[in-house]
């Protein structure tokens, strides 16, 4: 069955040190591959995607991700963190049922804080 | 460009009290438009998704139901709430990409409490 798991649920960073959010992901076809960002009390922003190419994909607000396939994983980074990057993350795999009916599956997603 | 919107902002309401939730999106046709429910420390709960006016599928068996009454609406419904639905709504239209995957894009949300 498809699955996303983000192993950490709290992670805290001092500003201005590097970020690395977790993605784990089971899904039998080549997965199209999503990073959502959420603010409290927001919906949710996509940061970031892979469907195919270039395993190193960027995103907005100075984010990227790696997609490996041998790891089934698809991690998150940030170089330097601002205190403006405080949020919750989630990983998504794209799914389909046929037809029209393609959904998200989500991790549980990891709360960002930084420290000033 | 396409923008989406949730109405209302935030809802507080009675237990047993009735409830509708409206989205709309704007600037594209025939999305594929959906509900999750955000509960506290549980992430995101898919609740119903529409590929169509009319055209409903639930995923979760509840005390909510759904209704897509026009291409670029999606209203999100109760006779009776439980306490048990609190939490933040959030309504998501679709974009195709490829292989059947759809790209999700959020509306602002809709903070519910049931008191």
């Amino acid at each position: 069955a498809q699955s996303v798991t983000q192993p950490d649920i709290h992670i805290t960073v001092s500003e201005g040190a590097s970020l690395e959010l977790r993605c784990n992901y089971s899904y039998g076809a080549t997965p199209y591959l999503f990073w959502y960002v959420q603010s409290p009390g927001q919906g949710l922003q996509l940061l970031l995607k892979y469907f195919s190419g270039d395993t190193l994909v960027q995103g907005i607000k100075g984010f990227e991700a790696e997609f490996k396939r041998s790891q089934s994983s698809f991690n998150l980074r940030k170089p330097s963190v601002h205190w403006s990057d405080a949020a919750e993350y989630f990983c998504a795999v794209g799914v389909t049922y046929g037809g029209s009916q393609g959904n998200l599956i989500f991790g549980k997603g990891t709360k960002l804080s930084v420290k000033p | 460009s396409q923008t989406i919107h949730q109405w209302p902002a935030t809802l507080v309401q009675p237990v047993g009290s009735p409830l509708s939730l409206e989205c709309t999106v704007e600037g594209t046709s025939n999305p594929n438009l959906y509900w999750y429910r955000q509960a506290a420390g549980r992430g995101l709960q898919l609740l119903f998704y529409s590929v169509g006016i009319g055209q409903i599928s639930s995923e979760v068996p509840q005390n909510l139901s759904a209704s897509r009454p026009q291409d670029r609406q999606f209203i999100l419904s109760s006779k009776k709430l439980l306490l048990s639905d609190s939490g933040f709504y959030l309504c998501a239209w679709g974009s195709f990409r490829d292989r059947g995957v759809y790209e999700q894009y959020f509306g602002p949300g809709t903070r519910l409490t049931v008191t």
